[in-house]
């Protein structure tokens, strides 16, 4: 059962666009979510996160947002770059016990085009 | 550079051997994670070692064990290898606990086996 999901493989954005990646989840345990980037051969790197008793974190071009009733978080990435072009992966944390590690989702592979 | 150095970067070997992922954390960091990622698929969390002691575990196989060693490097222990067991497999410091504190990954040692 996934917990949290990323329903869209993949997102085509131009150049200078706002690019809206999106991550649901089901479990209202959660109390940190984060976005990593990863491109290829290289580890996933942090971007941005927010605790769940925050609706919005703003960090330069990025901006998080988190709906808790929906239980969906998005990121807004503006304007966007071709060099963002990179899997984006949405993560969630419990606190303790095994939920003590990050629930990642599938990812969403950007394209930015110039 | 995210400071976590895994070694080897590559490996191939064939089913029924065993092989050990080595890596060894940011400096300061006391927790390691251990991540899998399969073709399609997100990062599906292993185990997590914290200054020496097993923490917390996610869906690790029997075949598969870990360790965390004094100087607070870690190994991950693959045995019995199978054609399915190819995959990325990626290695993370943080400093505490996942959700506040970010985790910073090695760039993965691909497992290839035959």
């Amino acid at each position: 059962d996934q917990q949290v999901k990323q329903n869209s493989p993949s997102l085509s954005v131009q150049e200078g666009r706002i690019s809206i990646l999106n991550c649901d989840y089901t479990n209202s345990m959660f109390d940190y979510f984060l976005w990593y980037k990863k491109y290829p051969a290289e580890g996933p790197t942090f971007l941005i996160s927010i605790s769940s008793i925050k609706d919005k974190n703003e960090d330069g071009r990025f901006t998080v947002f988190l709906n808790k009733s929906a239980k969906h978080l998005s990121l807004h990435i503006v304007p966007s770059q071709p060099g963002d072009s990179a899997v984006y992966f949405c993560a969630a944390s419990a606190p303790g016990g095994s939920q003590g590690n990050l629930i990642f989702g599938k990812g969403t592979k950007l394209s930015v085009k110039p | 550079d995210s400071g976590v150095t895994q070694t080897p970067k590559h490996l191939i070997t064939a089913t029924g051997q065993r092989v050990t992922l080595r890596c060894s954390p940011r400096s300061g960091d006391l927790s390691v994670y251990w991540y899998q990622q399969s073709l399609d698929q997100g990062l599906q969390f292993l185990i997590q070692y914290y200054n020496g002691e097993e923490r917390a575990k996610g869906n690790i196989l029997e075949r598969f064990s870990a360790q965390q060693f004094p100087d607070l490097h870690s190994e991950l222990n693959l045995s019995s290898l199978e054609l399915g067991d190819s995959a990325l497999y990626f290695c993370a410091s943080s400093v505490g606990r996942a959700g506040n504190s970010p985790l910073h990954f090695g760039n993965g040692t691909r497992l290839t086996v035959t």
